[in-house]
């Protein structure tokens, strides 16, 4: 089965903490994202990577980085933890030598930054 | 740059009705299209995708949608809903060209509420 695994189900952290959201994928996709959830808005595109080492800017960048040393792992970055990124935090991975597939995703991250 | 639209935020139905939930989309070519559903604390499970061929097209736990080119839509359909899909469905595009690692883009949401 296919299984994309995010570390934590709940984080609570304190304004100006340097914050790690892991993700890992058993699927050996190349292609990993991460997204963020919030009401109203859907889902936005933070970042996302199409092979180790690689990572592209998606639509809202400012304020994360991340991180992608092997191909089945992909680290969400909060360099100084604000409150406005208080969300939930979505990880996915999708195949790209096929065209038509969806994206897989792992159970969420709730964050909050206190 | 696609887009997707998901005009209705909430939508109440009574359980065992008939539901629709509607999805227009943006894009220079065929896309393509999936449905996706979100229960309270959960990740996102797909329902049902497109890409081609016929445009009716079966997913899990009962639910169709159907691609019309025309009205660039791609509706979600359930004949008799229960109280289990009570959640949060996001239709989503993705392109069609490139290396698929620009990801898929979603609509904002829709909150089905199921009335006993």
């Amino acid at each position: 089965d296919v299984k994309v695994t995010q570390s934590s189900r709940y984080l609570v952290k304190r304004t100006g903490e340097k914050v790690f959201l892991e993700c890992v994928q058993d699927m050996d996709h190349e292609n990993m994202f991460w997204y963020r959830q919030d009401p109203g808005l859907g889902l936005r595109l933070i970042y996302f990577s199409y092979d180790v080492k690689m990572k592209e800017k998606g639509d809202i960048p400012e304020g994360y980085s991340v991180s992608r040393e092997k191909k089945e792992r992909f680290s969400l970055i909060l360099e100084s933890a604000s409150t406005n990124q208080t969300s939930m935090y979505l990880c996915a991975s999708r195949i790209t030598t096929v065209m038509n597939t969806e994206a897989f995703f792992g159970q969420g991250t709730r964050l909050t930054v206190v | 740059a696609q887009s997707v639209t998901q005009p209705d935020i909430h939508i109440t139905v009574s359980e065992g009705a008939s539901l629709e939930l509607r999805c227009n989309y943006s894009y220079g070519a065929t896309p393509y299209l999936f449905w996706y559903v979100q229960s309270p604390g959960q990740g996102l499970q797909l329902l049902l995708k497109y890409f081609s061929g016929d445009t009716l097209v079966q997913g899990i736990k009962g639910f169709e949608a159907e691609f019309k080119r025309s009205q660039s839509s791609f509706n979600l359909r359930k004949p008799s809903v229960h109280w289990s899909d009570a959640a949060e469905y996001f239709c989503a595009v993705g392109a069609r060209s490139g290396g698929g690692a620009d990801g898929l883009t979603f609509g904002k949401g829709t909150h089905l509420i199921i009335q006993p």
